[in-house]
């Protein structure tokens, strides 16, 4: 079955360092998403991609995140210079189309973990 | 504005039958998602309304009122392996498919023997 792949699954960084979290979406579907999980709190919505530019973002994402879909396989995540509220675990999700039901995939995570 | 409220944590016993609420205020409508999320894990799509009424998988079930803002989720049949969080998500705005998904808090459901 087809899967959300997300590198690396956990990261540990120095507080003001850049990261960059890694994603392939599901080969076929078209709308990437970034959320993030901050231990025992709900999923947080990040910003929504398709058709190479950013559909929607939240409040959290703020200037300091960034996203690009580099060579049409990978979809990354870049948070320059981390703080420790940046430590969660973030997921990659995708979704096949507009017009079906619209799950959403997840990837299984990746862990940040900012000192 | 948006608020999605489900119970915080629910315990049950296994073989039997639990249901899982969720109210929500959203700024429009275009479908109710469920997700179980096991611990440390990615969530995991179980179930979707966007008609009222109740939608069947198996041993998991949905239910929607668009009217009263309200969905539950019905698991029967209890195993142990169904310890987990279950997410209530709604995808807000006036019909566009790709809207994000706003999370609830998430309902922890422990199943013991």
């Amino acid at each position: 079955e087809p899967e959300v792949t997300q590198t690396p699954s956990h990261q540990v960084t120095q507080m003001g360092q850049e990261v960059i979290l890694r994603c392939v979406p599901i080969s076929n579907h078209l709308y990437f998403y970034w959320y993030r999980q901050i231990l025992g709190q709900k999923v947080e919505f990040l910003v929504s991609f398709y058709n190479n530019e950013i559909s929607e973002k939240s409040e959290i994402f703020d200037d300091q995140f960034s996203v690009e879909r580099p060579d049409g396989s990978n979809f990354t995540l870049k948070i320059r210079s981390t703080k420790l509220e940046d430590s969660a675990m973030y997921f990659c999700a995708s979704q096949e189309g507009k017009y079906r039901a619209g799950e959403l995939f997840f990837g299984e995570g990746s862990r940040l973990t900012v000192l | 504005g948006q608020n999605i409220d489900q119970p915080t944590e629910m315990t049950a016993t296994e073989g039997a039958i639990v249901q899982i609420n969720c109210t929500y205020q959203t700024s429009g409508f275009n479908g109710l998602f469920w997700y179980q999320q096991h611990a440390g894990e990615a969530p995991t799509f179980l179930s979707y309304n966007v008609l009222d009424g109740l939608e069947e998988k198996g041993r998991f079930s949905s239910f929607l009122s668009r009217s009263k803002g309200y969905s539950y989720l019905l698991l029967k049949e209890l195993q142990m392996k169904d310890s987990a969080s279950y997410l209530c998500a709604v995808r807000e705005g006036g019909g566009s498919g790709n809207t994000p998904l706003v999370f609830g808090k998430g309902t922890r459901l422990s199943v013991i023997a």
